[in-house]
């Protein structure tokens, strides 16, 4: 059955330092992969999408690399700082409707 | 947020009560989702909507049910059926059927006491 790991259920780090996140999959080829950040009982939010035919893919701090030969993804986060505390979900995808999500990595910014 | 509207944030019912769920969007998007969340695990699709007046089952329907006359709304119906209801529960749009981000609302916690 197709398994979604993100393999740090916590991560803390110091702040101005990088933080990077795991996410694997087997039994899985998606088409795109998809990064979302949770804060406590809130809705997931949208923050990067990267397709398979990309190695990888930036946004301001961000940076998202996908690696369909190992069946990872690495989500980056430099220069951390303490609002970049939150849930980093991933979710990779066929198409909208088999979208599924990881369980999740919980990232604290010590100042 | 981001024009999804979930409603209530906060339910309680007692153990063999239906209790329905709200999602309402002004995004004007086509495609929308009803996902399950538990501590320690992922999002787990109950529902999913197309178009107006077709829906498709997701990985865990059972105990469910939804329903899309509109196109700005897809309640969902948490029966007594459902064996372990207590959970947040988070309604989700999208306008690229092809890939694109979800909108997320700010979801629904449910206790069946």
């Amino acid at each position: 059955s197709q398994k979604i790991e993100q393999n740090s259920e916590a991560l803390n780090i110091q702040e101005g330092k990088t933080a990077t996140l795991t996410c694997n999959y087997t039994n899985y080829s998606p088409a795109y992969l998809q990064w979302y950040r949770q804060d406590p009982g809130r809705g997931p939010v949208f923050l990067l999408l990267i397709r398979e035919n990309e190695k990888e893919k930036r946004k301001e701090r961000l940076k998202v690399t996908f690696d369909t030969t190992l069946k990872q993804s690495l989500f980056h986060i430099t220069a951390s700082q303490p609002a970049d505390s939150a849930t980093y979900l991933c979710a990779p995808a066929h198409n909208n409707n088999d979208m599924r999500f990881g369980a999740g990595t919980r990232l604290t910014v010590k100042p | 947020d981001g024009g999804i509207t979930q409603s209530p944030k906060y339910l309680f019912r007692k153990e063999g009560q239906n209790v329905t769920l709200s999602c309402e969007q002004n995004l004007n998007h086509d495609a929308m989702y009803w996902y399950r969340q538990d501590p320690g695990q992922g999002l787990r699709l109950i529902y999913y909507s197309q178009i107006v007046n077709d829906f498709q089952k997701g990985d865990i329907a059972e105990g469910y049910s939804v329903s899309r006359e509109k196109k700005e709304s897809f309640p969902l119906t948490v029966t007594s059926a459902q064996k372990n209801p207590t959970a947040f529960y988070l309604c989700a749009t999208n306008f690229d059927r092809g890939a694109g981000g979800y909108t997320f609302g700010s979801g629904t916690r449910l206790t069946v006491v």
